[in-house]
């Protein structure tokens, strides 16, 4: 059972346009998430984070907002950039305990960066 | 410079023989952790450990073992009883409660 889910595999988006990425989960016990940026045969990268009380975070040219009721997160990269070419990974946690944390994450998307 | 090792970067092995990749992290974190990835799909967590000498089943932790020996290592072995080994493994680590995961540059292991 996917609790995390990004719908889109790939995404094309030209350069200095705006890339949206989109994040849907299911288990209603996450209440913190992040997003990953990945580069082919690199470890994913932490990117943003938005906690449960807040429906969005801005950093620089990223922003994500998190719409709880309908239990959906985008990212949103404004210009995008060429560099910005890579997967994003969404991910979720759910801190219900002390020690219990860990993250549970989406398939990805692939997104394209067209000069 | 601090960070997570993972070594080696490509790893060939025949098949029925265990294996075992190496991350070591200069962090002090308390908290690792193994993910593999396969093609097209997301990081699935194999196993996880919050503290030293105690260590937690992931979603798919058969045909894996893992040691937490001390806290900068958290070795893991790809036993002969995991059916399709071939993969990208990735490690992490994180403060216990922090908001954010560390990778390392992540092992490739083919099996043939």
């Amino acid at each position: 059972d996917q609790q995390v889910k990004q719908n889109s595999p790939s995404l094309s988006v030209q350069e200095g346009r705006i890339s949206i990425l989109n994040c849907d989960y299911t288990n209603s016990m996450f209440d913190y998430f992040l997003w990953y940026k990945k580069y082919p045969a690199e470890g994913p990268t932490f990117l943003i984070s938005i906690s449960s009380i807040k429906d969005k975070n801005e950093d620089g040219r990223f922003t994500v907002f998190l719409n709880k009721s309908a239990k959906h997160l985008s990212l949103h990269i404004v210009p995008s950039q060429p560099g910005d070419s890579a997967v994003y990974f969404c991910a979720a946690s759910a801190r219900s305990n002390f020690g219990n944390e860990k993250l549970t994450f989406g398939t990805g998307t692939r997104l394209t960066i067209i000069p | 410079d601090g960070g997570i090792t993972q070594s080696p970067k490509y790893l060939f092995r025949k098949e029925g023989q265990n294996v075992t990749l190496s991350c070591e992290q200069n962090l002090n974190h308390d908290a690792m952790y193994w993910y593999r990835q396969d093609p097209g799909q997301g990081l699935r967590l194999i196993y996880y450990s919050q503290i030293v000498n105690d260590f937690q089943k992931g979603d798919i932790a058969e045909g894996y073992s893992v040691s937490r020996e001390k806290k900068e290592s958290f070795p893991l072995t790809v036993t002969s009883a995991q059916k399709n080994p071939t993969a990208f493994y990735l490690c992490a680590s994180s403060i216990v409660g922090g908001t954010e995961a560390f990778f390392g540059q992540g092992t490739r292991l083919t099996v043939v």
